[in-house]
């Protein structure tokens, strides 16, 4: 079946450390979205790619970097100069003027 | 740029009853389009309906239909027969496209709206 997979579900950060999310999709869509999600807020976008090794930032990049070399594949890495990184993180697909699709989610906490 | 307002934090709905949960827009982009989402406690992005800025009639999927009124830029979302299951948050969102039917720039949602049915 055709989606959009986000792994880790729950991902664990130390103080000072980077860490990845993942996003595949297996939908053929061009255009790419992360967004992040504090408890009870709405989606703040991350970054945006709308071609292989192209991406634009969001509202709230800093802190945060991807990358776009295959069309299947939009990586989140949560750098350690994001202070507040405890958050759900979304990752989207879409093509064409259709509805995005949306992963399953990451919950980042930092210990 | 764009921009999505949801005024409403949480709305209540007596289960049977027909809710409008309201949502603003603003854009400079010609051609564009409108989402809502729900949002269960589990964390999941559920697609509901979609209006295209030139589409001349409003959207209707089952229960849900989008009251769209483009002169006042706005795109609320109507539930009629509301049902238990129907408590979650509620994000409205756009995103613009060209005339070739290709989307660019950001796709933009608003804070959201709480819907809490009650039996």
């Amino acid at each position: 079946d055709g989606g959009i997979t986000q792994s880790p579900k729950y991902l664990f950060r130390k103080e000072g450390q980077n860490v990845t999310l993942s996003c595949e999709q297996n939908l053929n869509h061009d255009a790419m979205y992360w967004y992040r999600q504090d408890p009870g807020q709405g989606l703040r976008l991350i970054y945006y790619s709308q071609i292989v090794n192209d991406f634009q930032k969001g509202d709230i990049a800093e802190g945060y970097s991807v990358s776009r070399e295959k069309k299947e594949s939009f990586p989140l890495t949560v750098t350690s100069a994001q202070k507040n990184p405890t958050a759900f993180y979304l990752c989207a697909s879409r093509t064409g003027v259709a509805e995005a699709f949306f992963g399953q989610g990451t919950r980042l906490t930092v210990v | 740029a764009q921009k999505i307002t949801q005024t409403q934090p949480g709305m209540f709905v007596q289960e049977k009853e027909a809710v409008t949960l309201d949502c603003t827009y603003d854009t400079s982009d010609p051609s564009y389009g409108l989402f809502w989402y729900k949002q269960p406690s589990s964390g999941e992005m559920i697609f509901l309906i979609y209006q295209g800025s030139y589409d001349q009639q409003n959207a209707t999927e089952g229960r849900y239909s989008l009251n769209f009124q483009k002169a006042r830029k706005s795109a609320n979302l109507v539930i009629s027969a509301s049902q238990l299951g129907d408590s979650a948050m509620y994000f409205c969102a756009m995103g613009s496209h060209n005339a070739g039917g290709t989307s660019y720039g950001k796709l933009t949602f608003g804070q959201g709206t709480i819907l809490t049915v009650h039996p």
